[in-house]
C-alpha cells in the first residue's frame, strides 16, 4: 500500500463552521505533513509531525489546528476560516529524518470557505 | 534558508519535442533533490530524485542530474508526449523533513 488517503475530497464551509480534514497512510511513515496549495502556486509547508509530535509549524494561524492521534493518521481541524483560506490542502508522509526519502502525497482536499 | 528556483512557464511544446525545465537551488548543506509532477486535479507524484552530487535520477524518459558545481537539477526529456502535460515542481529536502518546492512549471504538449 503506497497510498496517502485524504478525506473529504471537496469541502465547502462557512466562516463560522468547524470542520476537520483527515489523512491516513499505512506505509509505516513516521513523518506526516500538511501543505496548502493555492491555484497556480507551489505547495506551502504548514506543519510537520515526526513520531506523532509537532516538529515544524510554519507560523500558521491558530484557526488551523493539526492533530496526529497515531502513526497512521493526521487531522487538520478548521475553525473560523476566512475566504482567503480557500485552497487545496495536501497531506504527505515520508520516512523520518532521511533527506533522500521522498514524500508521498494524497490527492488533496479542495476547500472553499464562503 | 533553503530555496528552489525554477524557470518560469508556461512551456508549450509540440509532441516529440525536447524538453528542458531549469531548476537551481540554494542550500546550507547537502540536500536531496526531487522532481514532482502534478496532473490536473490531483496531488503530487514523485517523478525522480537524486541524493548526492553527480547522481542522475530517471523515470518515464525523464532525467535530471544533480550538479553541485552549478547547484542545478534540470529536468530533461528527449521526446515529450501529450500525456506529459502537467505542472512540474523541483524540490529539495535536507534531512529535517522540511521539503521545499519551486514555483512550478506548467507544461502543455500539443499533438
Amino acid at each position: 500500500d503506497t497510498e496517502v488517503t485524504q478525506t473529504p475530497k471537496h469541502l465547502v464551509m462557512g466562516m463560522t463552521n468547524k470542520k476537520s480534514l483527515k489523512c491516513e497512510q499505512h506505509m509505516g511513515h513516521r513523518a506526516m505533513y500538511w501543505y496548502k496549495q493555492k491555484a497556480k502556486k507551489p505547495p506551502e509547508l504548514m506543519f510537520v509531525y515526526s513520531y506523532e509530535k509537532l516538529s515544524i509549524n510554519e507560523s500558521v494561524p491558530s484557526r488551523f489546528s493539526p492533530e496526529c492521534p497515531n502513526s497512521s493518521l493526521l487531522n487538520l481541524h478548521l475553525h473560523a476560516l476566512q475566504p482567503e483560506d480557500s485552497a487545496l490542502y495536501l497531506c504527505a508522509s515520508s520516512h523520518i529524518l532521511q533527506g533522500d526519502t521522498e514524500a508521498f502525497f494524497g490527492q488533496g482536499t479542495r476547500l472553499t470557505v464562503v | 534558508g533553503n530555496s528552489v528556483t525554477q524557470m518560469e512557464g508556461p512551456v508549450t511544446l509540440s509532441e516529440e519535442a525536447f524538453l528542458t525545465i531549469n531548476c537551481t537551488y540554494t542550500a546550507t548543506g547537502y540536500p536531496s533533490l526531487f522532481w514532482y509532477v502534478q496532473y490536473p486535479g490531483e496531488g503530487l507524484q514523485l517523478l525522480l530524485k537524486a541524493t548526492k552530487a553527480d547522481d542522475k535520477g530517471s523515470n518515464k524518459g525523464f532525467e535530471a542530474t544533480y550538479r553541485k558545481e552549478t547547484t542545478s537539477f534540470h529536468l530533461e526529456k528527449g521526446s515529450v508526449q501529450v500525456s506529459d502535460s502537467a505542472v512540474y515542481f523541483c524540490a529539495l529536502s535536507e534531512g529535517n523533513n522540511d521539503m521545499r518546492f519551486g514555483a512550478g512549471t506548467r507544461l502543455t504538449v500539443k499533438p
